[in-house]
């Protein structure tokens, strides 16, 4: 059980173009779901917290204009990257909770999105 | 601000020795602990996890970690290491009040040799 699926799995883009990373829960309903940067050697960095059905909050530093969340559904949250540059070429990883983003709940990871910006 | 180290970046040992990974974090309050296994090419897998009770935690795979609270440690412990447990492990914390927020280690990379 909790299930994290990500699509696609790798994107390659042109610089300027927008790209969209799908996070799905597979068998449970996500209230909450994380987005992470990982760098390459580096850890993974919280980019923005979406709860279903609101808007996502976002960590310092990071551009809301630029990473769009929208959290539609309880199993289904995207991250778009818009006018994608080389410097925007990562590892995003999506994460989800079966519950309210309280205390006592686990995240469940998917597998990634490496993302190239050429 | 909250932040989580880990002692090792790299370590290289031989099956059946055993393995100990440190994690130390810097925060006041109440906090919940994690360990994560990232298996090469694979996605991020919960180990274990502290909230309260027991201060000895016990996960899959055999491993186990031990959260001090005096000296702000969660440090992952297994007594004999499997070629299998080659992978990347993160210490990860999150405030007990933080809406799940988790702060990541940079993570430790363990190779395990035949």
């Amino acid at each position: 059980g909790a299930v994290v699926s990500q699509h696609p799995s790798w994107v390659i883009c042109k610089s300027g173009t927008s790209v969209k990373i799908e996070c799905r829960s597979l068998d449970f309903q996500a209230t909450t779901m994380f987005w992470y940067r990982q760098f390459p050697k580096q850890s993974l960095m919280l980019m923005a917290t979406s709860n279903e059905g609101s808007k996502a909050t976002y960590e310092q530093g990071v551009e809301k204009d630029k990473f769009l969340i929208n959290h539609a559904s309880l199993t289904l949250s995207t991250l778009t990257v818009t006018s994608a540059h080389p410097e925007d070429s990562s590892f995003y990883i999506c994460s989800a909770t079966g519950g309210l983003a309280g205390v006592r709940e686990t995240q469940y990871f998917g597998p990634g999105t490496r993302l190239l910006v050429l | 601000a909250q932040s989580v180290s880990q002692h090792n970046h790299h370590v290289i040992l031989s099956e059946a020795a055993s393995l100990e990974l440190g994690c130390n974090y810097s925060y006041g309050g109440t906090v919940n602990l994690f360990w994560y296994v990232q298996y090469p090419g694979q996605h991020l897998q919960l180990l274990l996890k502290y909230f309260s009770g027991d201060p000895l935690v016990k996960g899959i795979k055999g491993f186990e970690a031990e959260f001090i609270k005096s000296k702000f440690s969660f440090n992952l412990r297994k007594p004999s290491v499997q070629w299998s447990d080659t992978a990347e492990y993160f210490c990860a914390v999150t405030p007990a009040n933080s809406w799940g927020k988790l702060q990541f280690g940079a993570g430790t990379q363990v190779v395990v040799t035949p």
